[in-house]
């Protein structure tokens, strides 16, 4: 099956320094790489996902980056702010293009994400 | 709109009990989702529904069985909980876009587990 490794486990960042956060992915049937950010005692929240077919997304502050070659795909955060503290987690999954149903996500270990004032 | 909702948050059992979790959207997602999360281990899926009346193990399925009780419900059943079973467990749920694959997760608050 799928296996995700993330780096690094804890990354600590000066205020207004950017972050990236890093993923490799084994099967090169994936097709959907989604990023959630989890605070404590909630559940995971989207913030950005990426498909096969796109190399890169924006979403204001928040990138990532596909390489299917490599098989690996990358969250970069600028201009961090405290209220970027949190868990992230990268995942990755096949999907349901076979049209019968949805495969579930296998995620990478987390990343927790410290901002220092 | 709630989401997804996920009852109740915490629960202490003593090994042997037996216990269901349950799990609600309001999405109209055809697909659901149960994920465990333990410390420096992420979240790895124990079962899934990708539609009514379907269910298929993940990758953690042993001790766990499911219900798709109906298109909102997914419920969660430990028959003879396990100290190895605490735990936080989260429900998720996604609609499918097949042609472009696998379509966002929307996860709950999660339910903490605590096995004696």
């Amino acid at each position: 099956g799928e296996n995700v490794e993330q780096h690094p486990s804890t990354l600590s960042v000066q205020e207004g320094d950017s972050a990236v956060i890093k993923c490799t992915y084994s099967d090169s049937a994936s097709n959907y790489f989604p990023w959630y950010k989890q605070e404590l005692g909630k559940g995971p929240q989207l913030i950005i996902d990426i498909r096969s077919n796109v190399g890169e997304k924006k979403d204001q502050r928040i990138a990532v980056t596909l390489n299917k070659t490599a098989k690996h795909f990358s969250l970069h955060i600028t201009e961090t702010q405290p209220e970027d503290s949190a868990v992230y987690f990268c995942a990755a999954s096949i999907g349901g293009n076979s049209g019968g149903g949805a495969d579930g996500l296998t995620f990478g270990k987390g990343t927790h994400l410290i901002i220092q004032p | 709109n709630a989401g997804v909702t996920q009852t109740p948050k915490f629960q202490v059992l003593k090994t042997g009990q037996s216990m269901t979790l349950q799990c609600a959207q309001d999405m109209n997602h055809n697909s659901m989702y149960w994920y465990r999360q333990d410390p420096g281990m992420g979240l790895r899926l124990i079962y899934y529904s990708a539609s009514e009346g379907t269910t298929d193990k993940g990758e953690v399925p042993n001790g766990y069985n499911v219900s798709r009780l109906n298109k909102r419900e997914f419920s969660l059943r430990l028959e003879s909980a396990a100290p190895s079973q605490t735990s936080v467990y989260f429900c998720a749920s996604s609609e499918i876009l097949t042609s472009v694959g696998t379509d966002t997760q929307y996860f709950g608050p999660g339910t903490r587990l605590t096995v004696l």
